[in-house]
């Protein structure tokens, strides 16, 4: 069974750093992208970026380029998107998903339960 | 990048009503490459179509997809209390891939 389990919630001040983590188990962890999806209060959803696990190649959405980093550890089956310095307009839902990659995108076919960040002073 | 519009907002039905959902492209969206979601209060989103047409594992014929080119639609013959719900749609045939604003299946 596919699954995928989300690092728990966090509540940081503006200007902190985080790394939140996505492990996968129960498929091939190095031969299926992996990414992420936020979600703001009451919002919908918005896709982050993508990594592959074999060889760490990645791609964002040019609204969160720069804004924040994907990541993986494959020895692990972990992946992770960490902010180095968040701001309150973070505050989101954030969803790991398995990705099945074509050549112009891709769709989220398992994913995680969700890891709600709070950022407030 | 590809804007996704979903109408309508919100569709009020009784179950064992036919729920018809539209998600209009601003431009084509090449190979069919549209997938709808659902996501029910405090949960994830799940996958329920992909290709435009073709179902997920586990989801049931009640749900259907269909549409190419910018018209796409989500049709569930019969509602079933589960089914209540918002649903999105979502284009991966150009990037970065985007999803619509949602709508929102209600209880009548």
């Amino acid at each position: 069974e596919v699954q995928l389990v989300q690092s728990g919630a966090e509540v940081k001040k503006p200007g902190e750093s985080l790394k939140i983590s996505c492990k996968g188990s129960g498929y091939s962890f190095n031969s299926h992208w992996i990414g992420w999806v936020r979600q703001m209060p009451g919002k919908g959803l918005e896709w982050m970026g993508i990594i592959y696990p074999g060889d760490s190649d990645s791609r964002y959405s040019p609204s969160f380029q720069g804004q924040v980093t994907i990541s993986v550890d494959k020895t692990i089956s972990t992946a992770y998107l960490q902010w180095s310095s968040l701001k309150a307009s973070d505050t989101a839902m954030y969803y790991c998903a398995r990705f099945m990659a074509y050549s112009s995108g891709c769709y989220g076919d398992y994913w995680g339960q969700g890891t709600l960040v709070t950022v407030s002073s | 990048e590809i804007v996704l519009t979903q109408s309508p907002g919100t569709l009020s039905l009784s179950p064992g009503e036919r729920a018809t959902l539209s998600c209009r492209a601003s431009q084509s969206v090449s190979s069919s490459s549209l997938a709808w979601y659902h996501q029910k209060p405090g949960q994830a989103p799940r996958l329920l179509i992909y290709g435009a047409s073709s179902r997920a594992t586990g989801i049931p014929d009640r749900f259907s997809g269909s549409g190419s080119g910018t018209d796409f639609t989500l049709t569930i013959s019969r509602l079933e209390p589960e089914d209540f719900a918002v649903y999105y749609c979502q284009q991966y045939g150009s990037s970065p891939p985007t999803f619509g604003q949602g709508t929102k299946v209600e209880i009548k």
